[in-house]
C-alpha cells in the first residue's frame, strides 16, 4: 500500500531553534512528494514539492530515496511557523496520499 | 483564478437532515478530491474524480454519503441522513495530477 508516515504528532521548539519535521513514504517507483501547511482554521496550502527543489518561507525538504524520506527543515523557527504540516505523496492514479500531520508549535 | 471555491463555509443542521456541500474547482484542473478532516482521524480522502468520473470512492464512509460531478466546474457531496458523527471540516481540492489546491472548507456541525 502507498503510505506516508509522519511519526510526530506534535513538535514543540523555541523561536530561533532549528526545526525538522519527519516524513517517510512507502517505496513505489518515483513518487512525487509534497509538504502542505495549514494555519489555524485555514485551508491547506502547498508549501513545496520535491521536484521544484525550492525554499519557501525558509523551509527546505530533500528527497532521500535510500531512506525513503522527505523531511522538512528550517534552520531558525519563527512563531508564525506554528501550524499543522502535512506530508503527501502522489499516488499511482493521480490521487494524493497524506500523512497524519505534525503540529508544530514555536514558542517565544 | 479565484482558486477552489466551496460553499457554504459553515453549515449547522439537525440530525437526520440532508446536507449538500458544493465545490467549484480551479478551471482546467481535471482532478477533484473530497477530504474530511477531524481531530480524531486527521485528513481522510473520501472520493476523487478524474475528468468528472469517480475513480476511487473507497473512502466514503457509508451509503449515506454520495458525491457527483455533473461537469468539469462543479461537484457536490451529499450526506443523507446526516448524523452527529459527520461533524467535521470537508475540503474540496483540485489538481492537474500533480499536487492539489484546496478550498477553504465547509465546517459541518450536525446537532
Amino acid at each position: 500500500a502507498q503510505r506516508v508516515t509522519q511519526p510526530e504528532k506534535l513538535l514543540s521548539v523555541f523561536k530561533g531553534a532549528p526545526v525538522e519535521l519527519k516524513c517517510n513514504y512507502s517505496y513505489s517507483g518515483s513518487p512525487e512528494l509534497f509538504w502542505y501547511v495549514q494555519y489555524s482554521r485555514q485551508r491547506l496550502q502547498l508549501l513545496l514539492r520535491h521536484i521544484s527543489r525550492e525554499s519557501i518561507k525558509g523551509f527546505t525538504a530533500d528527497l532521500n530515496k535510500g531512506e525513503t524520506s522527505f523531511h522538512l527543515k528550517k534552520p531558525f523557527a519563527q512563531e508564525e511557523d506554528s501550524a499543522m504540516y502535512y506530508c503527501a505523496r502522489g499516488g499511482s492514479q493521480g490521487n494524493l496520499i497524506f500523512g497524519k500531520g505534525t503540529k508544530l508549535s514555536v514558542k517565544p | 483564478d479565484a482558486g477552489v471555491i466551496q460553499s457554504p463555509r459553515h453549515e449547522v443542521t439537525e440530525m437526520g437532515q440532508e446536507v449538500t456541500l458544493r465545490c467549484k474547482p480551479i478551471s482546467g484542473h481535471d482532478y477533484l478530491f473530497w477530504y474530511r478532516q477531524t481531530m480524531m482521524r486527521g485528513l481522510e480522502l473520501l472520493i476523487y474524480f478524474n475528468n468528472n468520473v469517480p475513480i476511487d470512492d473507497s473512502g466514503m464512509p457509508e451509503d449515506r454519503f454520495s458525491a457527483k460531478m455533473p461537469n468539469a466546474s462543479f461537484s457536490t457531496l451529499k450526506i443523507q441522513p446526516s448524523e452527529p458523527r459527520d461533524s467535521a471540516v470537508y475540503f474540496c481540492a483540485s489538481s492537474l495530477g500533480s499536487g492539489a489546491f484546496f478550498g477553504q472548507g465547509t465546517r459541518l456541525t450536525v446537532v
